[in-house]
């Protein structure tokens, strides 16, 4: 039982490519959401899922995409990375009471 | 519109002492309100979770309060570890925003041994 595994753990991209970070939980939750980590920021909710084939945006959703066609996954699409998206990423599952189960993150550097 | 605070200063505590931290939010009305603990370098891992009708939960040293009247909540260590020295975020979900968490920015706890 893994539970919430992010890949990669480290990424550096130039302005304008595109990425996706992956996110997988075997936990058979239906919830889950990206957030994003800036230092004096605290977390910020970019995106959520209450279930497969089911997103809403967050406080922060602009230059993200995602999709949720399995309960298992839910990558976050960077469309055109930009400097302000340069940040700490976290995925989280969230059990049916409310205690969400984090990733190690992903460390996005973009210049 | 919707705020939680956390102080963002420090905390620096002597081992053994009990630590104190605050959470106040504005323009919200949470469902539930949860405490986790943050290593650097890591992910938030959950400690507690205190529903709006509770006034107080306690799982080992941990202690928590939610006063809805205050809009605030107090998260409490006895007897105080160095292990305990970690970023602590509390997160608040709404009535009307299930699953959806908002998390404060977090307070750094350090205890001194």
């Amino acid at each position: 039982n893994a539970g919430v595994t992010q890949t990669p753990k480290f990424q550096v991209l130039k302005t304008g490519q595109s990425m996706t970070l992956q996110c997988a939980q075997d936990m058979n939750h239906e919830y889950m959401s990206w957030y994003r980590q800036d230092p004096g920021m605290g977390l910020r909710l970019i995106h959520y899922s209450v279930g497969a084939g089911i997103t809403d945006q967050g406080e922060v959703p602009n230059g993200y995409n995602v999709s949720r066609s399995t309960t298992e996954d839910f990558p976050l699409r960077l469309l055109s990375a930009a400097p302000s998206q340069t940040s700490v990423y976290f995925c989280a599952s969230i059990t049916g009471a409310s205690e969400a189960f984090f990733g190690q993150g992903t460390r996005l550097t973009v210049v | 519109s919707q705020k939680i605070e956390q102080n963002s200063e420090a905390l620096n505590i002597q081992e053994g002492k009990t630590a104190t931290l605050t959470c106040n939010y504005t323009n919200y009305s949470p469902a539930y309100l949860q405490w986790y603990r943050q290593d650097p370098g890591r992910g938030p891992v959950f400690l507690l979770l205190i529903r709006e009708n509770e006034k107080e939960k306690r799982k080992e040293r941990l202690k928590v309060t939610f006063d809805t009247t205050l809009k605030q909540s107090l998260f409490h260590i006895t007897a105080s570890q160095p292990a305990d020295s970690a970023t602590y975020l509390c997160a608040l979900e709404g009535v009307d925003s299930s699953y959806k968490l908002i998390f404060g920015s977090g307070t750094r706890l350090l205890v001194r041994p």
